[in-house]
């Protein structure tokens, strides 16, 4: 099946500093990949979703400035969270979608926890 | 009011027992429903999709749509502790707009 992944699972850093994700679709070619939020005992809140080659479209009272995502690859796709700050603290998940994948087919990653001191 | 009410739980049941979860939604136009489920720590995997009403069957779980009450159903037979997660419907709208219910979390006892 298809295998996304996320480097680093977790990171824990100091408030003022960026931190960036990896997100990689491991046995296939994403074409769209998406990057998620989730609070705890909340639902999944969609970040962004980004195409191969294009800039990301960012959902409404998202900070695209804050949150650099850059998908230059088909398997790969980052997510920099730029000078974070404690209430950035969150887990976030990317999903990809590849050609000849329906609409309705969405593969997560395992998730990547940020804890911002 | 949220478009997709989930209740979070957690819901405990003894493993054998047939588990029922639900979402409502206000939106008519959502067309696509579906159903994950995430393990702690985890994403989520997608465990089934339904077009419009009916039910749809793969194994131990069924989903059932009710389009007219707006509301969705996931039934697992014969839980199992492996079963016990978080288990999140989703919902499409014609625009492609993926909107989340917050999760139910799954308790199986052994």
């Amino acid at each position: 099946g298809a295998v996304v992944s996320q480097h680093p699972s977790w990171v824990i850093c100091k408030s003022g500093t960026s931190v960036k994700i990896e997100c990689r679709s491991l046995d296939f070619q994403a074409t769209t990949m998406f990057w998620y939020r989730q609070f705890p005992k909340q639902s999944l809140m969609l970040m962004a979703t980004s195409n191969e080659g294009s800039k990301a479209t960012y959902e409404q009272g998202v900070e695209k400035d804050k949150f650099l995502i850059n998908h230059a690859s088909l398997t790969l796709s980052t997510l920099t969270v730029t000078s974070a700050h404690p209430e950035d603290s969150s887990f976030y998940i990317c999903s990809a979608r590849g050609p000849g994948q329906g609409l309705n087919e969405q593969f997560f990653g395992p998730g990547t926890r940020l804890t911002v001191l | 009011q949220k478009e997709v009410e989930q209740d979070p739980g957690p819901l405990s049941v003894p493993e054998g027992a047939i588990v029922s979860l639900n979402c409502t939604y206000s939106n008519s136009a959502f067309q696509y429903f579906m159903w994950y489920r995430q393990y702690s720590r985890k994403g989520p995997e997608l465990l089934m999709y339904t077009y419009s009403s009916g039910n749809k069957e793969d194994g131990r779980f069924t989903a059932q749509v009710d389009k007219s009450s707006k509301y969705i159903s996931l039934f697992i037979r014969d839980s199992q502790p492996s079963d016990s997660a978080t288990y999140l419907c989703a919902m499409r709208d014609s625009n492609y707009q993926l909107i989340w219910g917050a999760g139910t979390k799954l308790i199986i006892k052994p």
